[in-house]
C-alpha cells in the first residue's frame, strides 16, 4: 500500500512568487491536512480538508489557501511568498476526520523561498 | 488553547540505556495524545497513541508511553535505547472539533543523540 506522496520534495522559489504543493494520500484516505515546519515556530497546522471541504482552518494569513478533489488529492498554494515561508510543508491523510484516525505523513516538501 | 510543551530540547543517552522523554499538555477536555518520531529529511512517523482506557499504551519500536490526569503528563519511555532510534520525537495533542475534524498541536519536539 503506497504511502503519502507529496510533490515535489524540494523547491526554491523568489519572493512575491505563488507556489503550488500537492499531496496525494493514502488509497481510501479522505481527510488531508496540511503543516507547515520551520525551526522558530515548530509544527503548526494549517487546514485540513474532508471530503472537498476544509472543516478546520489554522492560524495562518489568507495567503496560505488550499483544495481537494474528489480523488482526494489535495493542493495547497501559497500566494506572494514571503521569505519566512521557507518551511517544511507535510501533509497528512487519514480514512476520516476524527481524532481516532490515524494519520499518516508524507516525507513533505521543502520550500525555499530567497 | 491546548497546548503542549516538551521540556528537554536536547537528550543524549548511551546506547543500552533507558530513555524518558517528557511531555506535558494543557487541553479542557479529554485529550487525545500522540507520539511521533522524525528522522531527518522525513516526514513523521505515529509511535503510539492514547484516547481512553489503560493509561499505559505500547507503540511501535519497543516505545510506551504513560497518560497521567492529575499530572498533565504523558511521557515517552523506552527500557534500551538502540543507536537508530536517534531522531526527534514530537509529542501531540489531538483536538476533536465540534463537527468532527482533525488537527494535532504539537510540543517543540526532543532531539535524542545516541552515543555507542
Amino acid at each position: 500500500k503506497a504511502g503519502v506522496t507529496q510533490t515535489p520534495r524540494y523547491l526554491i522559489k523568489t519572493r512575491g512568487q505563488q507556489v503550488t504543493l500537492s499531496c496525494s494520500p493514502i488509497s481510501g484516505h479522505r481527510s488531508v491536512s496540511w503543516y507547515q515546519q520551520t525551526p522558530g515556530q515548530g509544527l503548526q497546522f494549517l487546514f485540513e480538508y474532508f471530503s472537498e471541504t476544509q472543516r478546520n482552518k489554522g492560524n495562518f494569513p489568507g495567503r496560505f489557501s488550499g483544495r481537494q478533489f474528489s480523488n482526494s488529492r489535495s493542493e495547497m498554494n501559497v500566494s506572494t511568498l514571503e521569505l519566512g515561508d521557507s518551511a517544511l510543508y507535510l501533509c497528512a491523510s487519514s480514512w476520516g476526520h476524527s481524532m481516532n484516525t490515524e494519520a499518516f505523513f508524507g516525507q513533505g516538501t521543502r520550500l525555499t523561498v530567497v | 488553547a491546548q497546548s503542549v510543551t516538551q521540556p528537554d530540547i536536547h537528550i543524549t543517552v548511551s546506547e543500552g540505556a533507558s530513555l524518558e522523554l517528557r511531555c506535558n499538555y494543557s487541553y479542557g477536555a479529554t485529550p487525545y495524545l500522540f507520539w511521533y518520531v522524525q528522522s531527518p529529511g522525513q516526514g513523521l512517523q505515529l509511535l503510539l497513541k492514547y484516547f481512553s482506557g489503560d493509561t499505559l499504551v505500547q507503540g511501535i519500536k519497543g516505545f510506551e508511553a504513560e497518560f497521567k490526569r492529575s499530572q498533565s503528563s504523558f511521557n515517552l519511555r523506552k527500557p534500551s535505547v538502540h543507536w537508530s532510534d536517534a531522531a526527534e520525537y514530537f509529542c501531540a495533542v489531538g483536538e476533536g472539533v465540534t463537527g468532527g475534524g482533525n488537527k494535532l498541536t504539537f510540543g517543540t519536539g526532543t532531539q535524542l543523540k545516541v552515543e555507542l
